[in-house]
């Protein structure tokens, strides 16, 4: 079936670095979501990746989606204490009636 | 956030009882999804439903039941909760004629002894 991995498992900065998370699947996707899930909360949606090579931001985040459309990275700018959280894809395959697969997550935390 | 409720929010039982969890949209979406989530391997897909009374199987499936006899609900049952089933379970719901993005429940903490 359908794997999608997604590197590093954890990661601790001090605020004001940087921060990246990858995610790789075994299949082309249809597109690729990012969701958010804050410690104790439900994931939420971030954003949607469809197109070959797109790169998205939204202020200090920039989601870029891999020209082969398997490959996908998170990029946070100067992280702030309100990144925290875990960071999940999630991958669609054309025709899967809608299914997503999610990565295993990234929990980023941040030192103040 | 989406109109999505789940009751209850945290339950403890014992193995071998029968357990269900519901999940209740008010927001017409045809698409219905239970994930579990257990620490090390993300959101996995249980069941899902893509209308009513249409459902279909996720990744782990086993020893879990669901059913949809209305829109706004779908239902999760545990026949004979056993340990390896503690775990947070959350409903998503979507609307792919819109988005297809998917608005998660706040999760029901289940512990089984």
């Amino acid at each position: 079936g359908q794997q999608v991995m997604q590197i590093p498992q954890y990661q601790h900065v001090q605020e004001g670095e940087d921060f990246t998370t990858y995610c790789n699947s075994s299949t082309t996707l249809s597109n690729i979501q990012w969701y958010k899930q804050r410690p104790g909360g439900h994931p939420v949606f971030l954003i949607q990746l469809v197109k070959s090579g797109e790169v998205k931001k939204q202020k200090r985040l920039t989601f870029q989606f891999g020209e082969a459309k398997k490959n996908s990275s998170l990029h946070i700018t100067a992280t702030q204490t309100t990144d925290v959280g875990t960071y999940f894809c999630a991958g669609l395959r054309g025709g899967s009636n809608y299914k997503l697969t999610f990565g295993k997550g990234t929990l980023l935390t941040v030192n103040p | 956030d989406a109109g999505i409720t789940q009751s209850p929010r945290h339950k403890v039982t014992e193995t071998g009882t029968p357990v269900t969890l519901r999940c209740h949209q008010t927001e017409n979406h045809r698409y219905m999804y239970w994930y579990r989530q257990d620490p090390g391997h993300g959101l996995r897909l249980i069941h899902y439903s893509y209308g009513v009374k249409d459902t279909d199987k996720g990744e782990v499936s086993d020893g879990y039941s669901v059913s949809r006899s209305k829109t706004e609900d779908f239902l999760l049952t545990l026949e004979s909760a056993t340990s390896s089933q503690t775990s947070v379970y959350f409903c998503a719901i979507s609307e792919p004629r819109l988005v297809r993005e998917q608005f998660f429940g706040p999760g029901t903490r289940l512990t089984v002894l």
